[in-house]
Formats: C-alpha cells, sequence, structure tokens
C-alpha cells in the first residue's frame, strides 16, 4: 500500500512571497488532515476534510492560509503572504472514515519542510 | 492549561532500561489515545493506540490508560539506542476524529 505522498520535501521562500504544499492521501482514505509543526513543538491541527469537505478549520489562520480538496482526493494547502513564524514542517495524514479510524489511527507524509527568510 | 501534556525531557536511561513516558491531558470526554514515534527529521510514526483503562502490550511497548486520573503512558522495556526519538502523545479530541498533540518527549537511550 502507497503511503501518503507529500511534494515539495524542502521550500525556502522570502517573506510574503507565496508557496503551495501538495498532498495525495492513501487510496480509499476518506479523511484527510493538515498539520504544522514548528521545531520542538507537537504537531498542530489546521484542517481536516472529509472527502471534499471541510470538517474542521477553526485553527487555520484564514488571512493567509487557505487549503482545498478537490474531487475528494489530492490536496493543496497556500500560504500566501509568508511570515517569518511559518516556518514549520507541514504534515498530510489521512485516515479511513470516521468510523473505523480509530484501529488506525492517523497515518502521516513525510512531510514539507518550509523555511521563510 | 494545556490540552496535552508532556515533559519535554530529555529522558536519559541506559541500554536495556525501561523507559517510562508519560502524558496527561484535559478533555475528559475523550476515547482513543496514541503514542508515536518521530526521529529527527521524519514524521510521527503510529507505534501504540489504546481505548480501555489498563494496559495493552505490543511486543517491548506498553501503553497504560488511567481516565479517571486523565492519564496515559508509555513504557518501553529493554530499551535500544534505535529507540532514541521524541514520542508524542496524541489525544482524539472529543471523539471527533482530530488528534491533539502533545510537544513530545526526546528519550535517548545510551549504549
Amino acid at each position: 500500500e502507497a503511503g501518503v505522498a507529500q511534494s515539495p520535501r524542502y521550500k525556502i521562500i522570502e517573506k510574503r512571497q507565496s508557496v503551495a504544499f501538495w498532498c495525495n492521501p492513501i487510496s480509499g482514505h476518506a479523511t484527510l488532515y493538515w498539520y504544522q509543526q514548528i521545531l520542538g513543538q507537537g504537531p498542530k491541527l489546521l484542517i481536516q476534510f472529509q472527502n471534499n469537505g471541510v470538517v474542521d478549520d477553526s485553527q487555520l489562520p484564514k488571512d493567509r492560509f487557505s487549503a482545498e480538496r478537490l474531487k475528494g482526493v489530492d490536496s493543496t494547502l497556500k500560504i500566501q503572504p509568508a511570515k517569518l513564524e511559518d516556518s514549520a514542517v507541514y504534515l498530510c495524514a489521512s485516515s479511513l472514515e470516521r468510523s473505523s479510524w480509530q484501529n488506525y489511527g492517523y497515518t502521516f507524509g513525510s512531510g514539507t519542510r518550509l523555511t521563510v527568510v | 492549561q494545556k490540552e496535552v501534556e508532556q515533559n519535554s525531557g530529555p529522558l536519559s536511561v541506559p541500554e536495556g532500561a525501561i523507559a517510562s513516558l508519560n502524558c496527561t491531558y484535559s478533555d475528559r470526554g475523550s476515547q482513543s489515545f496514541f503514542w508515536y514515534r518521530q526521529y529527527s527529521g521524519k514524521s510521527p510514526e503510529l507505534i501504540m493506540f489504546i481505548y480501555s483503562n489498563g494496559d495493552k502490550e505490543d511486543g517491548r511497548f506498553t501503553a497504560q490508560l488511567n481516565k479517571a486520573s486523565q492519564y496515559v503512558s508509555l513504557l518501553i522495556r529493554d530499551s535500544q539506542p534505535s529507540d532514541s526519538a521524541t514520542y508524542l502523545c496524541a489525544v482524539d479530541s472529543s471523539n471527533t476524529g482530530k488528534l491533539i498533540f502533545g510537544q513530545g518527549t526526546t528519550l535517548q537511550v545510551k549504549p
């Protein structure tokens, strides 16, 4: 079974520039999550999708962050404009339908390390 | 009060010893609890999950849950240098499917 795919692996941008991250979840996984992990901290949930609908985006800084999941499969997370404090690893995770997720938890992708200079 | 709290460490144990990692959580409605291992520069990897009070064993790992005390722990027996990593405790927030993570405890196993 292929894992969660993310790209790019690394990205360095200047502040006020824009950046986009891509995620392809495990086939058949209806739920997709984007997490932000700042160095030395645990992952923090940004947004949760169920199929192509948003379940929870309460922690997403909507003035600069946006995310979409077209057709209920791939997802893109965008930051525009980026700030220095956005430097972090952006992790995508997926899981089965919520009724059965408890047996599996999340599977994380390898993440995108963003450095804003 | 943080939703999920862990001692950041580092916790240092000699090879072959038992490592004990602890986690407390604030949401009494939480039903599912997870331990992830994260090596430096890598993404978190699920190693254990537990739903019921008591102990759950998987190889060298034992997860312990006490819902009354809102406490979860992970024991690693016969610790190996390859166990050196950050261990993240995660709690299902009010059974919504969203995992809330602690800041992680760094474990160092010394040969």
